[in-house]
């Protein structure tokens, strides 16, 4: 069964402290790793899609890279305004068409 | 506004009733979900559509029926709710191209 783990669970940073999530995944073919940011309230907001080992992409203080096996959100000198909780998603080939998510992250960046 | 949107965001109702859950896109998707999110945030998917026809039916107890009147809606409709029923539902929408999906604000469904 396909499954996706997210560590840690919550996070505390300082403002400007660096840090990375955390997003291990078993599936029997991945078709494409997902970051959701959902803040307080709201839906979740699609960051980022990779589709193979190797891929990473960039969006401000964010970094999205990939492995067989994981994949990390890396946040570079976190704000205040990045906490919120991340959500890590995968669609697998030759399944069911659906996105399995994590539990999320609870990320809180003090200024 | 291009985005997901959803009616009512709170609904709080007694055990028993019946309820529905309103949700419209007009980003001109083909694909459209919903999810529930538990008291542990936790998200699952429930139910897809494309086009009007129905994809994925999770192991969704039968109180739960979706209805998608053209391919920008896509309504939940709960029949003899139960206090297990209270949680978060999220509506979602992708286009033909792309697995990525994008959600709507969410309904805070509580049942007393």
């Amino acid at each position: 069964e396909d499954q996706v783990t997210q560590s840690p669970e919550a996070l505390r940073l300082q403002e400007g402290e660096s840090s990375s999530l955390n997003c291990s995944y078993t599936v029997s073919g991945l078709r494409g790793l997902f970051w959701y940011r959902q803040d307080p309230g709201k839906g979740p907001e699609f960051l980022f899609t990779l589709y193979s080992a190797g891929e990473e992409k960039e969006k401000e203080r964010l970094k999205a890279t990939l492995t067989k096996k994981e994949s990390f959100l890396h946040i570079t000198a976190p704000k205040p305004e990045d906490s919120a909780t991340y959500l890590c998603a995968l669609f697998s080939q030759g399944g069911s068409e659906k996105l399995v998510f994590g539990k999320g992250m609870k990320l809180t960046v003090n200024p | 506004d291009t985005a997901v949107s959803q009616t009512p965001k709170y609904l709080v109702t007694q055990m028993g009733n019946d309820k529905s859950i309103k949700c419209e896109q007009n980003l001109g998707h083909d694909t459209m979900y919903w999810y529930k999110q538990d008291s542990k945030k936790f998200l699952k998917i429930m139910f897809s559509y494309n086009n009007k026809e129905l994809i994925i039916n999770e192991t969704v107890p039968n109180r739960f029926s979706p209805k998608s009147p053209d391919k920008a809606h896509l309504n939940l409709h709960i029949n003899s709710l139960e206090l297990g029923d209270s949680a978060v539902y999220f509506c979602a929408s992708s286009p033909p191209t792309s697995d990525e999906q994008y959600f709507g604000p969410g309904t805070r469904l509580t049942v007393t």
